[in-house]
């Protein structure tokens, strides 16, 4: 159960937009549509944003939007706002009743 | 309104052992799938045990596998985890998780979150 690959930190400006990867195997990302991702404030805990690849949970803004090609899935947020500030984990269904998350990536709105 | 509240968190000597607790209220309990999730101090966050809405089934991650134990009491509506032989990277914030459901479906995603508890395993 290896955790997914995120890049550490990403940055934009605000109005931006910025994608984050998230490289998996085909043992998780390439094998389920089952990829959730997750902002987390500091001391709070994680929300849910994207879920099963490309959906968004009622409440969550439209400016938020998934997407997966082979074993890479892409959270991307357009038109930056200063409160995207935040921690973002993905997660990918692995099998058997398994999830695996990613090491987190860092964003800073400039 | 869905709300987890967990508790039994603290400090513990490495071997030792400790339950956390999560008390479920705002929707029927005994329907949904449960999850522990951790994250340790500064770092991401890993999926740690899952057990489905009656309890018949349990799955564990590796790095707690024999150690730690998923269960539930529905008719308090109340998920626990035993944890065992605890080590010191199992130092973390403990959250419990349901899935996400609209629809009358519901996802392998974590909708909802409880505030967590803090484990910390020092001598």
């Amino acid at each position: 159960q290896s955790a997914l690959t995120q890049p550490a930190s990403v940055s934009g400006s605000p109005g931006q937009s910025i994608t984050i990867s998230c490289t998996g195997t085909s043992s998780d990302v390439g094998s389920y549509n089952l990829v959730s991702w997750y902002q987390q404030h500091p001391g709070k805990a994680p929300k849910l944003m994207i879920y099963e690849v490309t959906k968004r949970p009622s409440g969550v803004s439209n400016r938020f939007s998934g997407s997966k090609s082979g074993n890479t899935a892409s959270l991307t947020i357009s038109g930056l706002q200063a409160e995207d500030e935040a921690d973002y984990y993905c997660c990918s269904y692995a099998g058997t009743s398994t999830l695996v998350f990613g090491g987190g990536t860092k964003l800073t709105v400039l | 309104q869905v709300q987890l509240v967990e508790s039994g968190g603290g400090v513990v000597q490495p071997g030792r052992s400790l339950r956390l607790s999560c008390a479920a209220s705002g929707f029927t309990f005994s329907s949904y799938g449960m999850h522990w999730v951790r994250q340790a101090p500064g770092e991401g966050l890993e999926s740690v045990a899952v057990i489905s809405h009656d309890g018949s089934n349990k799955y564990y991650a590796d790095s707690v596998k024999g150690r730690f134990t998923i269960s539930r009491d529905n008719s308090r509506n109340t998920l626990y985890v035993q944890m065992n032989s605890l080590r010191a990277e199992d130092t973390a914030m403990y959250f419990c998780a349901r899935p996400y459901c609209s629809g009358g479906n519901c996802y392998w995603a974590f909708g909802y979150w409880g505030q967590g508890t803090l484990v910390t395993v020092s001598s």
